[in-house]
């Protein structure tokens, strides 16, 4: 299984709901990542976990909230949200972050409208 | 800090042609990683193709292939016999080989690639 799996496929919330967002992965990976894509830009990294503990959180409001349960599985809760953060937030994986460990592997991403 | 460049926002190809993406970037560091992604219209993103700083023989995979020239901080990528399924958004990216918050990939601001039947 190469395969990382994210859900919601799409998701629309208002500005006062709290919704997640779910990433999974089963290759045995232990370093996982949130993006945030905006239309026609490069990804922007959020968050990333390795080994279930958050090893850089790039500045990113606290109405994101990362959680990672266990090394398949990665969450990010959303409350408050604002309309620009409407965007497709991809999940990523990696073996390990040092050395070639670091090839990410990416979700089909989940499309967020925040309204 | 790094940055990645590339120059070329569109591109397009007649199909079975060749097409090459230009990526430079900005670097003090001497050993790191390059790599371009490709992230076709259905949004997943997929790695295309990988190169070490230190290795000088360019990578190849298939139909896809890179001309890294280090001294010149320039990384451009070659695709060969171009087939509607290459079309995509096309991102070059960064990464530093260590570790303690260098873990990040700088991306580029992409190509689109258009193939023309």
């Amino acid at each position: 299984d190469t395969e990382v799996t994210q859900t919601p496929k799409h998701l629309v919330m208002g500005m006062t709901n709290k919704k997640s967002l779910k990433c999974e992965q089963h290759m045995g990976h232990r370093a996982m990542y949130w993006y945030k894509q905006k239309a026609k830009k490069p990804p922007e990294l959020m968050f990333v976990y390795s080994y279930e503990k958050l090893s850089i959180n790039e500045s990113v409001p606290s109405r994101f909230s990362p959680e990672c349960p266990n090394s398949s599985l990665l969450n990010l809760h959303l409350h408050a949200l604002q309309p620009e953060d409407s965007a497709l937030y991809l999940c990523a994986s990696s073996q390990g972050l040092a050395g070639i460990y670091n090839e990410q592997f990416f979700g089909p991403g989940t499309r967020l409208t925040v309204l | 800090a790094q940055t990645v460049t590339q120059s070329q926002p569109e591109m397009s190809v007649q199909e079975a042609e060749t097409v090459t993406l230009s990526c430079t970037y900005d670097t003090s560091e001497s050993d790191y990683y390059l790599f371009w992604y490709k992230q076709p219209p259905s949004r997943q993103m997929i790695l295309v193709i990988r190169q070490e700083a230190y290795k000088q023989q360019n990578a190849t995979e298939n139909r896809f292939s890179v001309n890294f020239q280090k001294a010149a901080k320039s990384f451009s990528l070659k695709i060969s016999d171009s087939q509607l399924g290459d079309a995509a958004m096309y991102f070059c990216a960064y990464r530093s080989k260590g570790l303690g918050g260098n873990e990040k990939l700088t991306f580029g601001t992409g190509t689109r690639l258009t193939i023309i039947p």
